[in-house]
Order: structure tokens, then C-alpha cells, then sequence
């Protein structure tokens, strides 16, 4: 089964609030986690990684945190905007494998 | 800079004939390379991953098969296709010897038909 997996499959946000993103993984070895933002028809990009010595991450617009108790990360997007409208997939980086969770589709209302 | 280059970018092909699909890295030596496969609605699921030359290892198993003839060179092949092996193909690279993050080609969408 699957090491990384999503909390919700879709998630509507109206534009300028902030989205909240959750992931729970499996394996409490787990040390590397990605974001990805995957467009429609596109390979998924890069947003933001975290290591497991770390409880937070932020980058432009986005952070991330890693609650290594309950094995949970999250991706935070500020002031969501229609170009954040994507899949957002969490990935968890082990032994030079990443391995995905099923995505959470973003859909940003005006 | 890195670039990744995956082709086709779309692809129809009958139930059984043969496949081949192509990826290549550019601006990097000894890449980890990957190939997965994304079902409609779908997370991405590892096929194949190569840490150099001639190393492959199978992640599932499955009516596909995978090769690196060249450090950068990636390809993923059929026999012959199956109805099942319609999807959304993509190709990566990371860094060797580092859990970092992979970077995909913008992927071939693969119809058997």
C-alpha cells in the first residue's frame, strides 16, 4: 500500500484565503518530504521540501510543517490564487525512492 | 541548468503492438532516473528506477520493461500493450546518492486502444 496518503481528495478554496493541505505517512523512518503541484496535463513541479529535523518550512507563499508524533505534514498556500488551482501531491523521498500519495485537487474560486 | 526531455507527448496504440518511450537528462552526470505511471484521477506509481547504467530495478510487476543504454538515456518499452497500460507516463531524475527531490519531463499520455 501506499506510504504517504492524503486527508481529502478535493479541497474548493475562495481566492485570497489561505488553503490548508494534509498528508499523513506510514513510516516513522521517513526523513525527506516533498510538495508537488501538478497541472493539468503537466509533470508535477516542485513547491517545497522539509527534513525530519525540522517542524517547519517556508517558502514564497507557501510553508510546510512536519508533526513527526502523529506522522502528519502539511502544505500551507497564502492568499490562494487562481494559478494555485492544481493537484497537490505529498511524496516522502527513502532510499532514493519517492513514493506519492493519491493528490488533493485545489480548486480556487474568484 | 538540468533539463528533462520526454517524448511523445501523446500516443495511440492498438492492443498489442510494441511501445517505446524515450527520456533523456541534460546538464547532469549519473542521475537517479525513474519512470511512473499516473491512472486517470490518481496518485503516480514508481514503475522503474535506475541509480547508472545497464542498473534497473522494478518496482511492480507488470507488462513493461525498462533500460538506460546511456547515463542520461531512459526508455520505457512493450512487447505488446495491453487496454491496461493506457495512462500518463513520466519520466524523472534526482540527484545520485541523495534523497532530494526528482524532477519530471511534462510526461506522454499513452491510449491503447
Amino acid at each position: 500500500g501506499e506510504s504517504v496518503g492524503l486527508h481529502l481528495p478535493t479541497l474548493s478554496v475562495q481566492e485570497g484565503d489561505n488553503s490548508i493541505i494534509n498528508c499523513a505517512y506510514s513510516n516513522s523512518a521517513s526523513d525527506y518530504f516533498i510538495w508537488y503541484k501538478q497541472e493539468s496535463g503537466k509533470g508535477p513541479q516542485f513547491i517545497i521540501d522539509i527534513r525530519s529535523n525540522m517542524d517547519k518550512r517556508q517558502g514564497q507563499r507557501v510553508t510546510v510543517l512536519l508533526n513527526k508524533t502523529v506522522k502528519h505534514l502539511s502544505l500551507q498556500i497564502a492568499a490562494t490564487q487562481p494559478g494555485d488551482s492544481a493537484v497537490y501531491f505529498c511524496a516522502e523521498n527513502r532510499d532514493y525512492k519517492l513514493s506519492f500519495g493519491a493528490g488533493t485537487t485545489v480548486t480556487v474560486r474568484a | 541548468s538540468q533539463t528533462i526531455h520526454q517524448w511523445p507527448a501523446t500516443l495511440v496504440q492498438p492492443v498489442g503492438s510494441p511501445l517505446s518511450l524515450e527520456c533523456t537528462v541534460e546538464g547532469t552526470s549519473n542521475p537517479n532516473l525513474y519512470w511512473y505511471r499516473q491512472a486517470a484521477g490518481r496518485g503516480l506509481q514508481l514503475l522503474f528506477y535506475s541509480v547508472g547504467i545497464g542498473q534497473i530495478s522494478s518496482e511492480v510487476p507488470q507488462n513493461l520493461s525498462a533500460s538506460r543504454p546511456q547515463d542520461r538515456q531512459f526508455i520505457l518499452s512493450s512487447k505488446k500493450l495491453l487496454l491496461s497500460d493506457s495512462g500518463f507516463y513520466l519520466c524523472a531524475w534526482s540527484v545520485r546518492g541523495s534523497n532530494t527531490e526528482a524532477f519530471f519531463g511534462q510526461g506522454t499520455r499513452l491510449t491503447v486502444v
